[in-house]
């Protein structure tokens, strides 16, 4: 069974960089599917931040793309989020997920997810 | 903005069937992955590809498509599926990823 946990520091203070881990069990990363990041503002929609490939190969969403970075950690069987020059507005719950594609990519689901982590941002 | 777009709410009555429906020019060539998120919860996946469900979902959950828009059909609505419910998918490029603004499903 494969399971997601997020870990890093639940404050951040403006201006800084806002760095997490997801940690991963079940399956060794290096071996396909990608791997993606998700945040839920409070009382708001989920946002999908940006996937790396099990080969490393990265997308992200446009809006955040100057401000992230997604790396893999095979060693520690991990992906890591950076994302830099934080604001209030990037408080959230921050979701980890598997990411898998049919055929062509036609379909394309996140499952499982780690249970997220509420990061806030405030001096 | 949401390159997918859903209602905000919707209600139901107890066992009887509810739709959701999500648009977007992107689904005219993807399909729509249906999640269900309750309080305090991490989202699960309801429907994937045309018309898929997870080990364990029940029967009365079904997913459709026509032009573009995909649907979420609950049939025989229950207490507990009182949820918001997101659909996803790739945008129009077909380069990003996608979550619509989410639809917050009341059983009455």
């Amino acid at each position: 069974q494969v399971q997601l946990q997020e870990s890093g520091p639940g404050l951040v203070k403006p201006s800084e960089t806002l760095s997490l881990n997801c940690a991963v069990s079940g399956y060794s990363i290096s071996r396909g599917y990608s791997w993606g990041w998700i945040r839920q503002p409070p009382g708001k929609g989920l946002e999908w931040i940006g996937n790396i490939f099990h080969n490393g190969g990265t997308f992200y969403r446009p809006s955040l793309k100057s401000r992230i970075t997604i790396s893999l950690d095979t060693s520690k069987n991990q992906f890591s989020l950076s994302l830099t020059s934080v604001t209030a507005a990037d408080t959230a719950v921050y979701y980890c997920a598997r990411h898998s594609q049919g055929v062509r990519g036609v379909s394309n689901w996140f499952d499982p997810w780690g249970q997220g982590t509420l990061v806030i941002v405030s001096s | 903005s949401s390159e997918l777009t859903q209602d905000p709410a919707v209600s139901v009555a107890l066992g009887q069937t509810v739709r959701i429906t999500c648009q977007g020019d992107s689904l005219r060539n993807y399909y729509a992955t249906w999640y269900r998120q309750k309080p305090g919860q991490a989202p699960g996946v309801v429907i994937y590809g045309k018309n898929n469900r997870p080990s364990g979902m029940p029967d009365r959950f079904s997913g459709s498509s026509s032009g573009n828009t995909a649907s979420l059909a609950i049939i025989g609505a229950q207490a507990e599926d009182e949820a918001v419910y997101y659909c996803y998918s790739r945008d129009s490029s077909g380069n990003h990823l996608v979550f619509g603004g989410g639809t917050k499903l009341t059983v009455l």
